[in-house]
């Protein structure tokens, strides 16, 4: 199992940004994809989850309406996105492989068990 | 979604045991049985060591080990070694589809 993420970005404020995370070596279609925040210095920070097939997302309040998660499940390829870049989205970007458990319609998420190697975002202001 | 409370840091000799404490609510630590816990050593992406509060992924060292009582998670750490020094992250299920990360504890080997 591997996640690649795209490489690193320096933009300017108020640009626009997509990075990306392809998954290989297990069935990407089967697998929801985390997306985490980490500041420098700072602890990890769940931005939220999308369904491999893009058709089911769920954010963090605190990330809702900032970014845009999408996906393409035939190039096995989770995206995150910005429309307008601030010096505060400077950080280390992660995604990564969520287990779930279902039982009776109900879904939980358990943990990440596997995790791209990180894509560094520096927003200059 | 606050984050889950942990010490700043702890730190042991080698071969002594310390124990990591991650204190969140009843909407989540004591909520679910799927709290899980993270090593990053710097410059590196997190790695599982623990999952579903005291689950051992495959690979890991039966050094480390987890439990949970009420809104309290912990992760021990038994016979510490240089390479365990890193930074600790526990991580909970929030309910509505959401999770959250605690604040981070720094282990430190004497």
């Amino acid at each position: 199992v591997q996640l690649v993420q795209s490489g690193a970005e320096v933009k300017q404020s108020g640009e626009s940004l997509k990075i990306s995370c392809q998954g290989s070596g297990y069935a990407f279609s089967m697998y929801w994809i985390a997306w985490v925040r980490q500041v420098s210095g700072k602890g990890p920070e769940w931005m939220g989850v999308i369904y491999p097939d893009g058709s089911d997302t769920t954010y963090n309040p605190s990330f809702q309406g900032q970014v845009t998660f999408s996906a393409d499940k035939s190039i096995r390829t989770a995206y995150l996105q910005w429309t307008t870049l601030k010096a505060s989205d400077t950080a280390i970007y992660f995604c990564a492989r969520v287990l779930r458990d279902c039982s009776d319609g109900n879904c939980f998420s358990r943990f990440f068990d596997f995790w791209g190697q990180g894509t560094s975002v520096t927003v200059s202001s | 979604q606050s984050a889950l409370t942990q010490p700043r840091s702890v730190s042991g000799s080698p071969g002594q045991s310390v124990t990591i404490s991650c204190t969140g609510t009843y909407s989540d630590v004591g909520g679910y049985m799927y709290v899980s816990w993270y090593q990053q050593h710097p410059g590196q992406a997190p790695k599982v060591v623990i999952y579903d509060v005291f689950k051992r992924p495959s690979g890991v060292p039966s050094r480390f080990s987890g439990s949970k009582s009420g809104k309290t998670a912990s992760l021990t750490i038994s016979g510490l070694q240089a390479e365990d020094e890193a930074d600790y992250y526990c991580c909970s299920y929030g309910g509505s589809h959401t999770l959250v990360f605690g604040e981070g504890t720094k282990v430190t080997v004497l």
